[in-house]
C-alpha cells in the first residue's frame, strides 16, 4: 500500500506571497492532518479534515487554511507568508474514526519565506 | 491543557549500550500514547504505540509502557545501533490530533 505523499517536497517564496500545499492519504483513509515543524515551537498541529469537514484546528492564525476533497486528498494553504512561517510542513493521514488511531506521516513539505 | 514532555537531547551512547528516553504526559480522559522516530530529512515513523494503562508497545527492540499511575510512558532498547541515531518524539492524542514532546535527539558512536 502506498505511503502518504506530499507535494511539492521544497519550495522558496518571498513574503507577502501565498502557497498551496497538497497531500494525498494512505488509500481508504478518510482523515488528514497538518502539522508545522521549527526548531523552536517543535511539532505543532495546524488542523484536521475528515470527510471534507473541518473536525479540529489547532492555535493558527487565519492565513492558514485547508480543505479536503471527496477523493480525502487535502490542501493546505497559507496567505501573506511571513519569515516566521519557514518551516517543515508534515501531513498524516489515519482512518479517523477511533482514539487509538494511528496517524502516518508523509515526508514534508521545506518552506523557506525569504 | 494536555502535554508531553520528554528528557533532553541531546543524549550520545555507544554501540551496544541500553537506551532510556523518559516521556511523561498530562492528560484528561485515557489518551492513547505513541512514539515516532525522524531520520535526517524524513517525516516521522510511527515506532510504537499503546492505547490503554499497562499495555506494552514494542517494535524493533524498542518497548515502551503505559504508566497510568506515574503518568508515563519511556522509550527503552536493550542495545543500540548506529542506525538509531534520530530523533524521538513522544505524543498523545487528543481528539483526532496528537500532541507532542519537543523531541529527544539520540546519536549513537560506534
Amino acid at each position: 500500500k502506498a505511503g502518504v505523499t506530499q507535494t511539492p517536497r521544497y519550495l522558496i517564496k518571498t513574503r507577502g506571497q501565498q502557497v498551496t500545499l497538497s497531500c494525498s492519504p494512505i488509500s481508504g483513509h478518510r482523515s488528514v492532518s497538518w502539522y508545522q515543524q521549527t526548531p523552536g515551537q517543535g511539532l505543532q498541529f495546524l488542523f484536521e479534515y475528515f470527510s471534507e469537514t473541518q473536525r479540529n484546528k489547532g492555535n493558527f492564525p487565519g492565513r492558514f487554511s485547508g480543505r479536503q476533497f471527496s477523493n480525502s486528498r487535502s490542501e493546505m494553504n497559507v496567505s501573506t507568508l511571513e519569515l516566521g512561517d519557514s518551516a517543515l510542513y508534515l501531513c498524516a493521514s489515519s482512518l479517523g474514526t477511533d482514539r487509538t488511531d494511528t496517524q502516518y506521516f508523509g515526508p514534508g513539505t521545506r518552506l523557506t519565506v525569504l | 491543557g494536555n502535554s508531553v514532555t520528554q528528557m533532553e537531547g541531546p543524549v550520545t551512547l555507544s554501540e551496544e549500550a541500553f537506551l532510556t528516553i523518559n516521556c511523561t504526559y498530562t492528560a484528561t480522559g485515557y489518551p492513547s500514547l505513541f512514539w515516532y522516530v525522524q531520520y535526517p530529512g524524513e517525516g516521522l515513523q510511527l515506532l510504537l504505540k499503546a492505547t490503554k494503562a499497562d499495555d506494552k508497545g514494542s517494535n524493533k527492540g524498542f518497548e515502551a509502557t503505559y504508566r497510568k499511575e506515574t503518568t508515563s510512558f519511556h522509550l527503552e532498547k536493550g542495545s543500540v545501533q548506529v542506525s538509531d541515531s534520530a530523533v524521538y518524539f513522544c505524543a498523545l492524542s487528543q481528539g483526532g490530533k496528537l500532541i507532542f514532546g519537543q523531541g529527544t535527539e539520540l546519536s549513537v558512536k560506534p
